[in-house]
Parts: C-alpha cells; sequence; structure tokens
C-alpha cells in the first residue's frame, strides 16, 4: 500500500526567503504526485503534479518540486515567499484501484506560516 | 462553470440523527469520491463512484452510504450520526480519460460536528 510522509508539521518562515517543503512517498510502482495547498476555511488547490518525464515540474504561484526516485522524495521549493503562501500543503500519492477508480494518499500536511 | 460544489458548508448534528451531505459537479466528470479530513491524518478516503450506478468503498467506508443515480450528484449519507464522525468532509470529481491523471477537483468541503 502506498504511503506519504511529510515530516514537518508547521514551518516558519519570513517574507521573501526561499521555502522547502520535504515529501517522502512508498509506493511500489512509478507514482503519480502531486501537491495540493489549503487555505484557511477552502478547498484543496493542486499547485503541481508529477506523472513523467522531466522531474522537476513546475506549478502556479510560483512553486515547482523535484521528483527524486533514489530517495522516494517529492519536495516542493519557492525561491521567494510571499504572504499570501501561507496556508497548509499536503503531498499526495496516487494510485489506480480495482474497478477503475483511482485514490490519492494524502500526507498529514504542513502548516506554513510567513512572518512579515 | 461551478466546478465542484458541496452543501451545507456547515452542520452540527447530535448522536443518532441521520443527514445528507450534498456534493455535485458540472464538468461532465465520471469519477467522484467523497473524502473526510481530520487534524493530523491527512485526508482518507471513504467512497467514491466511477459513473452513475457505480459506487466502492475507500479506506474508512464504515457509517456512511452513498449513491450514484446521475452524473452529476454524489450524495454522502450518514445513517445514525457519531461523535466520530466529526470531520470535514471533502468531495471531489475528474475525468476517467487519461491526460489528466488522477487530477481530481476539490469542492469547498462540509464541517461537520457531531454532539
Amino acid at each position: 500500500a502506498q504511503s506519504v510522509t511529510q515530516p514537518d508539521i508547521h514551518i516558519t518562515v519570513s517574507e521573501g526567503a526561499s521555502l522547502e517543503l520535504r515529501c517522502n512517498y512508498s509506493y511500489g510502482a512509478t507514482p503519480y504526485l502531486f501537491w495540493y495547498v489549503q487555505s484557511p476555511g477552502q478547498g484543496l488547490q493542486l499547485l503541481l503534479k508529477y506523472f513523467s518525464g522531466d522531474t522537476l515540474v513546475q506549478g502556479i504561484k510560483g512553486f515547482e518540486a523535484e521528483f527524486k526516485r533514489s530517495q522516494s522524495s517529492f519536495n516542493l521549493r519557492k525561491p521567494s515567499v510571499h504572504w499570501s503562501d501561507a496556508a497548509e500543503y499536503f503531498c499526495a500519492v496516487g494510485a489506480q484501484l480495482t474497478g477503475g477508480g483511482n485514490k490519492l494518499t494524502f500526507g498529514t500536511g504542513t502548516q506554513l506560516k510567513v512572518e512579515l | 462553470n461551478a466546478g465542484v460544489t458541496q452543501t451545507p458548508k456547515f452542520q452540527v448534528l447530535k448522536t443518532g440523527q441521520s443527514m445528507t451531505l450534498q456534493c455535485a459537479q458540472d464538468m461532465n466528470h465520471e469519477y467522484m469520491s467523497w473524502y473526510r479530513q481530520d487534524p493530523g491524518m491527512g485526508l482518507r478516503l471513504i467512497h467514491y463512484s466511477v459513473g452513475a450506478g457505480i459506487t466502492d468503498q475507500g479506506e474508512v467506508p464504515n457509517g456512511y452510504n452513498v449513491s450514484r443515480s446521475t452524473t452529476e450528484d454524489f450524495p454522502l449519507r450518514l445513517l445514525s450520526a457519531a461523535p466520530s464522525q466529526t470531520s470535514v468532509y471533502f468531495c471531489a470529481s475528474r475525468y476517467r480519460s487519461s491526460g489528466t491523471h488522477y487530477e481530481q477537483y476539490f469542492g469547498p468541503g462540509t464541517r461537520l460536528t457531531v454532539t
């Protein structure tokens, strides 16, 4: 069964500083990997996704993530954080279900606080 | 289009009461699913549907029923609410075809409290 670990529950960075959120996954086949962001009281918005090909993927809002198969990691990065980036971030791995459905297994999330 | 919509946004139930959480999407997505979000546990899959008339269980289905009579709607029913079902519930949908593998679109959520 697949699993996702986000080792950092909370992270605080200063506005303008760089950011890296860690994500490690466990999956027996080629993973489909995602990063979602959730602002307070809101649903989840897809930041970026990896299916195959280039291991560095670009997403919305200036985020990028790098897939490293050897480390089973898919860390999210942003070179300069904005105050509006304060939110909770979820890493997820996708898997096909018997019967044709699909399931996203989520990590427990990293809460990002941005200091002005 | 409105995307994925959920009603109500908030609900308080007493133990043993029943209710239905509504989910609708206007993107003609074949796949729909329900997740619950609990602190420190991420999102967990409750039930999912690959098309009208077809549903299946996820990893935490106990205490919940679903049906899919139309492509657009996927209601989640709590027959006898329990405090353990206090959570935030998210509905999600996606296309069946490849090219947008597993990219799911999420609704805004329903915050349910069972006392």
